[in-house]
């Protein structure tokens, strides 16, 4: 199994731009979710999903958008990036079974906002 | 929603000696609290985990108690390595399936 898996790794873009960030997991997990990691901020719940077409906002949901058409794949789509948004975004993963479990990090985005 | 406080932010010990890193939550229904490690460059793992039915877990050199009375929980790190020199991460969750906050992060350096 290869685990969580995200791409790209590194990504620089310009204030405006869009662009999405891709997240895939091959471990049948029903719980899928996105954070962003600041300096001194700890992982923040951007936007999770429960399972295929259903998604729902976390903590700091403003300008992200996701989609959970399959229940493989859980893509991050930033809308008009702004340098607020420069960060490291992980994606992670996790069974849902009524009890939390462990959450399967990918290997992050290094996304920097100019 | 649920709130998380992890202190201190930086520790810094001498190898062979005990790290303990605290987090306080706010809401009394969360039951499941894991604990992460993130190397420079890395992703977060898992390194010990207790739910709320235990007030303490054990493995290895690493454990993690829990007052649920005072909505605490600690990690506890004995005989620390080099290796152990990361950051640290503490959560909570189980109001809601999957859902986990948290905390800010506990940068630990381990001096030989």
């Amino acid at each position: 199994n290869a685990g969580v898996t995200q791409t790209p790794k590194f990504q620089v873009l310009k204030t405006g731009q869009s662009m999405t960030l891709q997240c895939a997991q091959d471990m049948n997990h029903e719980y899928m979710s996105w954070y962003r990691q600041d300096p001194g901020m700890g992982l923040r719940l951007i936007h999770y999903s429960v399972g295929a077409g259903i998604t729902d906002q976390g903590e700091v949901p403003n300008g992200y958008n996701v989609s959970r058409s399959t229940t493989e794949d859980f893509p991050l789509r930033l809308l008009s990036a702004a340098p607020s948004q420069t960060s490291v975004y992980f994606c992670a993963s996790s069974p849902l079974l009524g009890l939390n479990t462990e959450a399967f990090f990918g290997q992050g985005t290094r996304l920097t906002v100019v | 929603g649920e709130n998380v406080e992890q202190h201190p932010s930086t520790l810094s010990v001498q190898e062979g000696d005990s790290a303990v890193i605290k987090c306080t939550y706010s809401d009394s229904a969360s039951n499941y609290f894991p604990w992460y490690k993130q190397e420079l460059g890395k992703r977060p793992q898992l390194i010990i985990d207790i739910r709320s039915n235990v007030g303490e877990k054990k493995d290895q050199r690493i454990a993690v108690t829990l007052n649920k009375t005072a909505k605490h929980f600690s990690l506890h790190i004995t005989e620390t390595q080099p290796e152990d020199s990361a950051v640290y991460f503490c959560a909570a969750g189980g109001t809601s399936y999957g859902k986990l906050t948290f905390g800010q992060g506990t940068i630990l350096t381990v001096h030989p």
